[in-house]
């Protein structure tokens, strides 16, 4: 079974400041991973996708992810916060094989300081 | 606007009764999503369908049902709603029968039951 865990419920970091948000995951086969962002009284949006191709993909708003295999890990970064960035951030995986579709992790509410 | 359209935006409804919950994808998307959002299961993934036919199924209640149309929209079809049904129902789509480059997703329909 596939499954993702996303550490930490609530970030809160100050604007400018470095935003990570982590996420590991387990899979017996290779994954697809994902990083979606929720917005209040919105739908989940794709924010980037590790499709099997680089090791670090690069996203929309300035967010990027690094896979790493040998750390079971798909942690997002942005290098400076920006206010807007306060949001639901989830992180999802399947595979070739997944019978049950994307599965999400439990989501880490990001919040902003001034 | 992410092009996945999900009626009504709210719905308000007594213990017992039956919804229905409406999904029009993306044009050109032929495989359909729907996924229940609660504050203690997070993202449950309900049931697949593309161009018509149920695909996958997922944590989804004996008590609710689903289809997909000729003209490709969805509905998933609540029944006998129990106060625990209350959740953000998300609609989401893809062009093929796979998951694998993620998911378009819908803005949710709220349902609250009292």
């Amino acid at each position: 079974a596939q499954s993702v865990t996303q550490l930490g419920s609530h970030v809160s970091v100050s604007e400018g400041a470095l935003v990570l948000l982590r996420c590991n995951y387990s899979s017996s086969v290779p994954p697809y991973l994902f990083w979606y962002v929720q917005y209040p009284n919105q739908g989940l949006q794709l924010l980037l996708k590790y499709t099997s191709a680089a090791t670090l993909v690069k996203g929309i708003n300035g967010f990027e992810a690094e896979f790493k295999k040998s750390e079971t890990s798909f942690h997002l970064t942005k290098p400076s916060a920006h206010m807007s960035d306060a949001a639901e951030y989830f992180c999802a995986v399947t595979s070739y094989s997944s019978a049950s579709k994307i599965i999400f992790g439990s989501g880490t509410r990001l919040s902003i300081r001034p | 606007d992410s092009g996945v359209t999900q009626t009504p935006k709210h719905l308000i409804t007594a213990t017992g009764q039956r919804v229905t919950l409406r999904c029009s994808p993306r044009s050109g998307d032929l495989s359909v999503y729907w996924y229940q959002q609660s504050l203690d299961q997070g993202l449950q993934f309900l049931i697949q369908y593309y161009n018509g036919e149920e695909r996958a199924k997922g944590n989804i209640l004996e008590r609710f049902s689903a289809q997909q149309f000729p003209d490709l929209h969805s509905e998933l079809n609540l029944s006998s709603l129990e106060l625990g049904d209350s959740a953000l129902y998300f609609c989401a789509s893809s062009v093929e029968n796979t998951d694998l480059y993620g998911y378009t997703f819908g803005s949710g329909t709220r349902l609250t039951v009292v």
